[in-house]
């Protein structure tokens, strides 16, 4: 069964704790993508990886950290320097992306709260 | 920052109509994607249109693209309460080294009633 799992589907933390979400594909893909979702919003863009060992920050990505040691891994650690961590998490992949990106397969999701 | 808007908001439909939603976004792209997510679910992906292309369809949907007025439709024909669910427009920007990155906008709450 070919596809993107996330673990664990919700997750509740204290205020002041690092956590890691986790993300694995199976799909051979280069790319993956990590996504914040906030009620009722699209989705913003966190970090993303085009090939192992390396990553950029998206549009969002302070307070949070990441890191690809194996193509089908790709987790995602909400730091204590994140304001407003709880929301719903959302991991993709894509082929090699190009100029002419190809669409992406999104994991079921994690939804974190912070207390 | 988001790149799309979508329009409306929410929309609700009797089954078997047809459901029109829409997006504008502001800069150049490669291409534009439709997704769809179910509540509380990872998205899904619908239909991927490139700049060069202005209309596509795949099954019940239909997929425009005007590059001159920066904007996307998705229309739905003969929706079912299946249907029901959250649907985004995402870009892919022109040019830049950001392969792969898309943009989304914030979606359409689509409700369609038995």
């Amino acid at each position: 069964d070919g596809g993107i799992t996330q673990s664990p589907k919700y997750l509740f933390r204290k205020e002041g704790q690092n956590v890691t979400l986790s993300c694995e594909q199976n799909l051979n893909h280069d790319a993956m993508y990590w996504y914040r979702q906030d009620p009722g919003q699209g989705l913003r863009l966190i970090y993303y990886s085009q090939i192992v060992n390396d990553f950029q920050k998206g549009d969002i990505a302070e307070g949070y950290s990441v890191s690809r040691e194996k193509k089908e891994s790709f987790p995602l650690t909400v730091t204590s320097a994140q304001k407003n961590p709880t929301a719903f998490y959302l991991c993709a992949s894509s082929i090699l992306p190009g100029p002419d990106a190809y669409e992406q397969y999104f994991g079921p999701g994690t939804r974190l709260t912070v207390t | 920052s988001q790149q799309g808007e979508e329009d409306p908001q929410a929309l609700s439909i009797q089954e078997g109509e047809n459901a029109t939603m829409n997006c504008s976004y502001k800069t150049s792209i490669n291409n534009l994607q439709w997704y769809r997510q179910n509540s509380g679910r990872g998205l899904v992906h619908l239909i991927l249109i490139r700049s060069n292309e202005r209309e596509k369809h795949s099954g019940r949907l239909r997929v425009t693209l005007d590059t001159s007025k920066k904007s996307s439709s998705l229309l739905i024909t003969a929706s079912r309460a299946a249907d029901t669910a959250s649907y985004f427009c995402a870009t892919v920007n022109a040019g830049g080294t950001s392969y792969g990155k898309l943009t989304f906008g914030q979606g359409t709450i689509l409700t369609v009633h038995p």
